[in-house]
C-alpha cells in the first residue's frame, strides 16, 4: 500500500498570502489528522476529520481551517500567513475510527513565509 | 487535559552503548502508548507501541513496556548504532483527548562512532 502522501513537499510563501496543502491518507483510512511542528512549540495538534467531519479542532486561530473530501483525501488551508506560520505541516492518517491506533504520517509539507 | 513528558535531550552516546529515553504521561483512561522517530527531513514514523498495561511494545532492538502504576514507556535500546541517531518522540492517544495524538517535546539522540 502507499504510505501517506503530502503535496507540495516545500513552500515559500509571502505575508499576506494564503495557501493549501494536500494530504492524500491510505487507502482504506478514514481519519486524517493535521499537525503543526515548530522547534518552538513541537508538534501541535490542528484538527482531525473522520468521513468529511470535522471531530476535534486544537488551539489555533480560525485562519487554519481544513476538510476532506468523500474520497477521504484532505486539505488544509492557512489565510493571510504570518511569519510565525512558518512550519513543517504533518498529515497522518488512521485506519479506524477510533484514537487507539496508531497514526501513519506522510513526510510533511515545509511552509516558509517570507 | 492528557499530557506526555519526556526527557529532555540532546541525548549523545557512542555506538553499542545502552539506550534509555524516559518518558511519563498523564491521562484520564486507557490511552493507547506509543513510540514515534523522525529522522532529518522526514515525517514521523511509528517505532512502537503498547495499547493496554503491561504490554511491551519492540521493533529493530527497541523495547517499551507501559507501565500505568508509574504511568511512565520508557524506550530502550541494548546497543546503539550511529543509524538511530534521530528524534524520538513518546505520545498517546485514545484517552481523554480522545482521536488526537498527544506527542512529548522529542528527545534528540546522536550516536558516535
Amino acid at each position: 500500500k502507499a504510505g501517506v502522501t503530502q503535496t507540495p513537499r516545500y513552500l515559500i510563501k509571502t505575508r499576506g498570502q494564503q495557501v493549501t496543502l494536500s494530504c492524500s491518507p491510505i487507502s482504506g483510512h478514514r481519519s486524517v489528522s493535521w499537525y503543526q511542528q515548530t522547534p518552538g512549540q513541537g508538534l501541535q495538534f490542528l484538527f482531525e476529520y473522520f468521513s468529511e467531519t470535522q471531530r476535534n479542532k486544537g488551539n489555533f486561530p480560525g485562519r487554519f481551517s481544513g476538510r476532506q473530501f468523500s474520497n477521504s483525501r484532505s486539505e488544509m488551508n492557512v489565510s493571510t500567513l504570518e511569519l510565525g506560520d512558518s512550519a513543517l505541516y504533518l498529515c497522518a492518517s488512521r485506519e479506524t475510527g477510533t484514537g487507539y491506533t496508531e497514526a501513519f504520517f506522510g513526510q510533511g509539507t515545509r511552509l516558509t513565509v517570507v | 487535559g492528557d499530557s506526555v513528558t519526556q526527557m529532555e535531550g540532546p541525548v549523545t552516546l557512542s555506538e553499542e552503548a545502552f539506550l534509555t529515553i524516559n518518558c511519563t504521561y498523564t491521562a484520564t483512561g486507557y490511552p493507547s502508548l506509543f513510540w514515534y522517530v523522525q529522522y532529518p527531513g522526514e515525517g514521523l514514523q511509528l517505532l512502537l507501541k503498547a495499547t493496554k498495561a503491561d504490554d511491551k511494545g519492540s521493533n529493530k532492538g527497541f523495547e517499551a513496556t507501559y507501565r500505568k502504576e508509574t504511568t511512565s514507556f520508557h524506550l530502550e535500546k541494548g546497543s546503539v548504532q550511529v543509524s538511530d541517531s534521530a528524534v524520538y518522540f513518546c505520545a498517546l492517544s485514545g484517552g481523554t483527548g480522545g482521536f488526537k495524538t498527544i506527542f512529548g517535546a522529542g528527545t534528540r539522540l546522536f550516536v558516535k562512532a
